[in-house]
């Protein structure tokens, strides 16, 4: 069974930078096509991908943050870490991390529960 | 970037009724398009995947048809607890997008 949880501070002040960690189990993030994407979701908002790190060390990016964002994974503790700098209030969002199966052209499934980020001063 | 329309924003309708949910793409994604239920305080579940299978445990009343740039989900008979958010993804092309999402409530 896949398993992914998201940690993290719950309340940054603007400016600051934000890590979240994805821990997971059930799979490896060392087999060959596996990968592990972050997304979030602003309260009653759309969701928005951000991230995807591969098994190889590739990554990707959502344009529109790539300045801000570094996805990085530690395969023997099974985790993937997201930073994100200069963060604002209108990156108050529940942030999710979810896994992608070997070579399925990033299907993200499953999710983690998410948790709640909230920038505030 | 690829933009994924939703429709109708919000359907209101009864348990038994059939659902139809649209989403339609800016540009083709081909079959690289999936279905998400969100429940209140819970993480998106996948429900379809490339347009038209359905994943692992969902019942048989949810169905997804379409490709290119209009993907239609349909929940054959509703039950009480498919009221819920639903939203579109494609990953057809980068950047990943989603949909602003379909809110299923009961009429």
């Amino acid at each position: 069974q896949i398993t992914l949880k998201e940690s993290g501070p719950t309340l940054v002040k603007p400016t600051q930078t934000l890590t979240l960690t994805c821990t997971f189990s059930g799979f490896s993030l060392s087999t060959s096509g596996v990968a592990v994407g972050w997304i979030r979701q602003p309260p009653g908002k759309a969701l928005e991908w951000l991230a995807l790190i591969y098994w190889d060390d590739d990554k990707r990016y959502t344009p529109s943050l790539k300045t801000r964002l570094t996805i990085t994974k530690d395969t023997s503790k099974n985790q993937v870490v997201l930073t994100m700098t200069n963060m604002d209030p209108v990156d108050t969002a529940t942030y999710y991390c979810a896994h992608s199966r070997e070579y399925s052209r990033q299907l993200l499934d499953p999710w983690g529960q998410g948790t709640l980020v909230t920038v505030s001063s | 970037e690829i933009v994924l329309t939703q429709s109708p924003a919000t359907l209101s309708l009864s348990p038994g009724d059939r659902a139809t949910l649209s989403c339609r793409a800016s540009q083709s994604v081909s079959s690289y398009l999936d279905w998400y239920q969100q429940k209140p305080g819970q993480a998106p579940r996948l429900l379809i995947y490339e347009a038209s299978n359905r994943a692992t445990g969902i019942p048989a009343r949810f169905s997804g048809s379409g490709s290119g740039t209009d993907f239609t989900l349909t929940i054959s008979s509703l039950e009480p607890e498919d009221f819920a958010v639903y939203f579109c993804q494609q990953r057809g092309n980068w950047p990943i997008t989603f949909g602003q999402g379909t809110r299923l409530e009961i009429k």
